[in-house]
């Protein structure tokens, strides 16, 4: 059954170090979306990218963050200054469009850990 | 606007009970999207099912079922016969009929199925 895929599951970076963090969303997919949830808390929208392009973004996602699609598979999010407090999972999913509102359907995550 | 709640932090029940999680939602679209997903202790998101506003038919899969209800606002979402693999953060997630299809997702409730 295809999945998408977050690599790593897990990363640790020093405050101040960009950190990239990378996504195989499904092949057919054209919606690709970025959440994030800190430890214990809700899983917040941080950017929705579609036509190789930014539609929508939460105000989460200021200028520190960044998301690229750099050769039609992968899907990127990056932090260029890391903070403590963007410890937290962060969430790919994607979904196919068209009849309505599809299911996002959501990688393992990658947790992120600023030290 | 919108606006999930999940009223239920945290449920405990023992195996073979019946446990209900109520979800609440705000919108003024007409056409909305609901949405279940199960967050196990490993992490992942793990999509559980969708409803569309303009149908109100519940759903039964396995011991899993759903009421949706429009005059009220609830998408629930019932357990029959718990069992401990069950334990997990349930979220309720809404998308509305416009824009770019977000879904947006309550605060989650922690059921816990003691053996």
């Amino acid at each position: 059954e295809p999945e998408v895929t977050q690599t790593p599951s897990h990363q640790v970076t020093q405050m101040g170090q960009e950190v990239i963090l990378r996504c195989v969303p499904i092949s057919n997919h054209l919606y690709f979306y970025w959440y994030r949830q800190i430890l214990g808390q809700k899983v917040e929208f941080l950017v929705s990218f579609y036509n190789n392009e930014i539609s929508e973004k939460s105000e989460i996602f200021d200028d520190q963050f960044s998301v690229e699609r750099p050769d039609g598979s992968n899907f990127t999010l990056k932090i260029r200054s890391t903070k403590l407090e963007d410890s937290a999972m962060y969430f790919c999913a994607s979904r196919v469009p068209g009849q309505g509102h599809t299911e996002a359907f959501f990688g393992q995550g990658t947790r992120l850990t600023v030290v | 606007a919108q606006k999930v709640t999940q009223a239920q932090t945290e449920i405990s029940v023992v195996e073979k009970e019946d446990v209900t999680l109520d979800c609440v939602y705000e919108t003024r679209d007409t056409t909305y999207y609901l949405f279940w997903y199960k967050q196990p202790p490993s992490g992942e998101l793990v999509f559980l099912i969708r409803r569309n506003s303009f149908d109100e038919q519940n759903e039964i899969s396995g011991r899993y079922s759903w009421n949706f209800q429009k005059s009220t606002s609830s998408f629930n979402f019932t357990i029959t016969a718990s069992q401990v693999v069950d334990s997990a953060v349930y979220f309720c997630a809404l998308s509305e009929g416009g824009g770019s299809y977000i879904p947006t997702f309550g605060r989650g409730t922690s059921l816990i199925v003691h053996p």
